[in-house]
């Protein structure tokens, strides 16, 4: 089924771990983002990519490093996990110029730093 | 910066009733909005989307307006049925280039109760 997949569902860090999210979407989409969503706080933008091989922070990127050397792959990187860290994390996709066309969610990453 | 607010922030109503959810931004610049449905523990679920030329979308029991120039968008959900319990989140688009290339501003949604 076409859409935007996100691994793992949960994950359980302690402090100072380091792990990898990932997001694969088979829709061929240029943009690809990384949100995070904390009671309160609404969904914030991690980080975002317009394109292969292109990166640019959102409001909260410290503490965490992407990549995006396929189209259809973005990793979200946690070199050293805080408990600050502990949220849920959302990765999103959609095209560059088709107006009709809006984004499309993954099911989130349940991420807890202990 | 766009900046998105909705309001109420939460909104309890028995079965049955009209509802209104409304959602303001700052730019009227705007390339498209959405709104999305968000069950708790879940993703964001699609539920309409407006391009900036447009003025309405509907889809079932709902139905989204746009009016860019007063920087409002409202979701109606008619005949509210238990159901349509869940949080609304209403998503702005800014045009594909220069500095909101690629961005896109949530509002922090609307939590909606429907009892029976």
């Amino acid at each position: 089924n076409a859409g935007v997949t996100q691994t793992p569902k949960f994950r359980v860090l302690k402090t100072g771990q380091s792990m990898t999210l990932l997001c694969a979407q088979d829709m061929n989409h240029e943009y690809m983002y990384w949100y995070r969503q904390d009671p309160g706080m609404g969904l914030r933008l991690i980080h975002y990519s317009v394109g292969e091989g292109t990166t640019a922070k959102g409001e909260v990127p410290d503490g965490y490093n992407v990549s995006r050397l396929k189209k259809q792959n973005f990793l979200l990187g946690l070199e050293s996990a805080a408990p600050s860290q502990t949220s849920v994390y959302f990765c999103a996709s959609t095209y560059r110029g088709q107006q009709n066309y809006g984004y499309t969610f993954g099911s989130g990453t349940r991420l807890t730093v202990v | 910066k766009q900046e998105v607010t909705q309001i109420p922030a939460a909104l309890s109503v028995p079965e049955g009733e009209n509802l209104v959810l409304n959602c303001s931004f700052t730019d009227s610049a705007i390339y498209n909005l959405q709104w999305f449905r968000q069950d708790p523990g879940k993703g964001l679920t699609s539920l309409l989307l407006i391009q900036s030329s447009q003025r309405e979308q509907t889809s079932g029991r709902l139905n989204a307006s746009l009016d860019k120039s007063s920087g409002r968008s409202t979701l109606y959900i008619a005949a509210s049925q238990p159901g349509d319990s869940a949080t609304y989140l209403c998503a702005v688009r800014g045009f594909p280039r220069g500095s909101t290339l690629g961005r896109l501003y949530f509002g922090r949604g609307t939590q909606l109760t429907v009892w029976p």
